[in-house]
């Protein structure tokens, strides 16, 4: 079956660096979802990549889905605080999401 | 207020017994779904439901049974047959824009 592999499982960075998180599938995907999920909260969706090699911002995060939709990668430009959690990556196998393990994130102020 | 709501959001139960927890959703989604989530790790499928009166098995599902008779409600029974039925459980409903929404979880602590 499909599998979603996300790396790496755990950083830990001081404020101000920067960060990313790669996510690579087993098959070509209709689409990616970012999700973030504080300590000792729920995921929350963040964003949903649909077209190859697309491109998104949301403020400090950007988001990439690779040319042959294999792949996604998300960075956090200059890390705050506020950023820490587990940032999942998510693909459709028919109608079920797939999730990767997650990638945690701790941010040294 | 449209959301997901599970209760109770920590639940303690003894060995062998089973547990029923709550999954409720407002939000008028067809699809449902319950995860399960250990200490450090991604999120499980245990069980879902794309319409009412139908469900299918996840990844993990023994051990585990659902219902849904309502489209509102989608509980799930963990019963004494899971062997390790402590973890954080998440129920999802999914929009039309097949995007999922979570509910806050419930914590199953066996004792």
């Amino acid at each position: 079956g499909q599998q979603v592999m996300q790396i790496p499982q755990y950083q830990h960075v001081q404020e101000g660096e920067d960060f990313t998180t790669y996510c690579n599938s087993s098959t070509t995907l209709s689409n990616i979802q970012w999700y973030k999920q504080r300590p000792g909260g729920h995921p929350v969706f963040l964003i949903q990549l649909v077209k190859s090699g697309e491109v998104k911002k949301q403020k400090r995060l950007t988001f990439q889905f690779g040319e042959a939709k294999k792949n996604s990668s998300l960075h956090i430009t200059a890390t705050q605080t506020t950023d820490v959690g587990t940032y999942f990556c998510a693909g459709h196998n028919g109608n079920k999401l797939v999730f990767g393990a997650g990638t945690i994130l701790r941010v040294k102020s | 207020d449209g959301g997901i709501t599970q209760s109770p959001k920590y639940l303690f139960r003894k060995e062998g017994q089973n547990v029923t927890l709550s999954c409720e959703q407002n939000l008028n989604h067809d699809a449902m779904y319950w995860y399960r989530q250990d200490p450090g790790q991604g999120l499980r499928l245990i069980y879902y439901s794309q319409i009412v009166n139908d469900f299918q098995k996840g990844d993990i599902a023994e051990g585990y049974s659902v219902s849904r008779e309502k489209k509102e409600s989608f509980p799930l029974t963990v019963t004494s047959a899971q062997k390790n039925p402590t973890a954080f459980y998440l129920c999802a409903s999914t929009s039309p824009a097949d995007t999922q929404y979570f509910g806050p979880g419930t914590r199953l602590t066996v004792l």
